[in-house]
This record gives C-alpha cells, structure tokens and sequence, in this order.
C-alpha cells in the first residue's frame, strides 16, 4: 500500500515561479525524503527531513514537515526548465529501511 | 564506485524468457534495496539485504522473482517464466547501513517483456 500522496498530480509553471507540492501520509515516521526523477529512471535523492525538524532548506529547496498533520511540502523557488521532473516523497517506518513512496508530482517548468 | 550502477540499461524479453539484473552498490554499502516502477506510479518495494542476507523478502511479487548478494556488493535480481506484467522499471539502491541513511539509487533497468 502506498504511505505517501503527493499533491497535486500535475503541476506547470513558467520559469522563475515557485512551486509548491504536498504530501500526506499515514501512519508515523521516522524521517520523509523527497527525491526527483528525470524521465522515468533514476531517482536523485533532494532532502531529508527527520521527525523531529520542521523546516529544512537546501539550496532553492525548502522542506517543511507537520507530523501532527502527516504532511510535508516541498517548495521549489525561483524555478528553471531544468527543473522540470517527476518529484515524490518517501517515507520510512519504525524499522526505517524500507521507503515507501508515492504517485509523485509531475512537474513541467516552461521556458 | 561514483554511484549505484545498474545493467543492463534495457531489456526486452519475450515472455517465458528468465531474465537476470545486476545491481553494483556504492562501494563500502552494506545495505542494498531493489524496487520495482510500474508506468506512471510510484516505487514498489521488493527486497532488501544488509550484507549477503536478505531479512525482509515481502515486497517479491512471486516465487518466480528470487535475488542474491554476494562478497556484500554485487546483487542479481532473477525473474523466471517472465510475465508481460513484469514490465517495469526495476531500481536499486543502496546505503550506508539500514535504518535512517539516505538511499542513493541507481539509474534502473527497464524491463520489457513482449
């Protein structure tokens, strides 16, 4: 069964907008991940936010995590083309090594 | 090595065919993931090893997928009597060790059964 869901399905914008994503999960955590996928193949690990962080930022990524809601966001700022990629959020348990992930968010960063 | 290395990139198999794929972890990882990516979904988990041995196999859809690690590096996923549901993108992964490492994966092999 899938922990994560990611919101929204689709998202498009033009270059220099920001974008938003959310993911809901289920049951309790010991950290959420979010990774980026390019066409389909290898994910790229983006960020990693423990049960105990609220907010973490790398770079033009900011990470925020609400345990009491079961839900993170992922913002993107000032976004590129090159942007463009299918992101998911992941979610580990207790046990931790298994990551369970979503649908994921497409989404397309236009020139 | 730089990062997780998978092959082959593609495979196209006809059903009934067994197909073999390999998995080369970062070096000095001890724990290895394989997940499978159906079109348009997220990661399913198959099976995980810390070190050679596998304690948690649940995610193997069948008695026709079966793995191994040897020497705690290279690891072969097998998928016997291959199915036209077997196709997918297969990945793997590694970390440092289990529990709350970051995952790094590798670029997936995608698996075609006619």
């Amino acid at each position: 069964s899938q922990q994560g869901e990611e919101d929204p399905q689709a998202l498009s914008i033009q270059e220099g907008e920001n974008a938003t994503m959310n993911c809901s999960y289920k049951t309790s955590i010991n950290n959420l991940q979010w990774y980026r996928q390019n066409s389909g193949r290898g994910l790229v690990h983006l960020i990693l936010i423990r049960s105990n962080e609220r907010e973490k930022h790398s770079g033009r990524l900011r990470v925020t995590l609400d345990t009491s809601k079961k839900s993170s966001s992922l913002l993107i700022t000032a976004s590129r083309a090159a942007d463009t990629a299918s992101y998911f959020c992941a979610t580990g348990g207790g046990s931790n090594y298994k990551l369970t992930f979503g649908k994921g968010t497409l989404l397309t960063v236009n020139p | 090595g730089a990062g997780v290395s998978q092959s082959p990139s593609n495979k196209v198999t006809e059903k009934g065919k067994d197909v073999e794929l390999r998995c080369d972890p970062i070096s000095g990882h001890t724990a290895l993931y394989w997940y499978r990516q159906r079109l348009g979904q997220g990661l399913e988990f198959l099976i995980y090893f810390q070190g050679n041995s596998a304690p948690d196999k649940s995610g193997l859809p069948s008695d026709r997928f079966s793995a191994e690690r040897t020497g705690e590096s290279v690891s072969t996923l097998t998928i016997q009597r291959t199915q036209q549901e077997d196709s997918a993108v297969y990945l793997c992964a590694s970390s440092k060790g289990q529990g709350r490492d970051t995952q790094y994966f590798g670029p997936g092999t995608r698996l075609t059964v006619l």
